[in-house]
């Protein structure tokens, strides 16, 4: 078992729909979660970035987390075709070695106009 | 530039040959990473440099594998006796400082194809 799982879809929606995106992980010494967005043929860039238990939202992103669960999500409101692109989770520990990231496998979304 | 930036963006060699990818960190990042993204994979952790040192290197797969960033800028990535299974995206990240707190901003990648 990977030490963070994740759906990687494809997942197809349509244009103003709420997407859910999922990840699982194992190593309860995460505390650092974020989600990257990345499009083809490009390097990951950071959507959110949340270090506890809870809802974080900015704009039409909410990020959750749930560490006794070790599940985080992250919803998309109001789709767009924009939105198309790769989503990878990715988390941290704390101390040293915090700076190596865990990432997903990343779930591929496509809004359809 | 405003951002990371990395060369070559592709590289074809044939199995056994050596290959330099060199990357561009944002000025004044002191916090570089290289990362490998295998077809339909996340990226995985490679090493981490802190200044011109190499603070974490448990990430590189084996000696074939050395990186180095003389002057505490840029950095390059060199593989020896590439294998096929080499083959994969090579990105590369800095951060400002290196804590756990930081963004790590991503360049485009070199993409790495091992005939």
């Amino acid at each position: 078992q990977k030490e963070v799982e994740q759906d990687p879809g494809p997942l197809s929606v349509p244009e103003g729909a709420i997407v859910s995106l999922n990840c699982t992980y194992s190593n309860s010494a995460f505390q650092y979660f974020m989600w990257y967005r990345q499009y083809s043929r490009k390097g990951p860039e950071l959507l959110m970035y949340t270090y506890s238990s809870g809802n974080k939202e900015d704009g039409r992103f909410t990020a959750q987390v749930d560490k006794s669960s070790k599940y985080i999500s992250l919803f998309i409101r109001d789709s767009q075709p924009s939105d198309s692109a790769t989503y990878l989770c990715a988390m941290s520990g704390p101390g040293a070695g915090s700076y190596q990231l865990t990432f997903g496998k990343g779930t591929k979304l496509s809004v359809i106009p | 530039g405003a951002g990371v930036s990395q060369t070559p963006s592709n590289k074809v060699t044939e199995k056994g040959k050596y290959v330099e990818l060199r990357c561009d960190p944002i000025s004044g990042h002191t916090a570089l990473y290289w990362y490998r993204q295998s077809l339909g994979q996340g990226p995985e952790f490679l090493i981490y440099f802190q200044g011109t040192g190499a603070a974490d290197d448990s990430g590189l797969p084996n000696d074939r594998f050395f990186a180095v960033r003389p002057e505490g800028s840029v950095s390059t990535l060199k593989i020896q006796r590439t294998e096929r299974g080499d083959s994969a995206v090579y990105l590369c990240a800095s951060s400002p400082t290196g804590s756990s707190t930081d963004t790590q901003y991503f360049g485009p990648g070199t993409r790495l194809t091992v005939l």
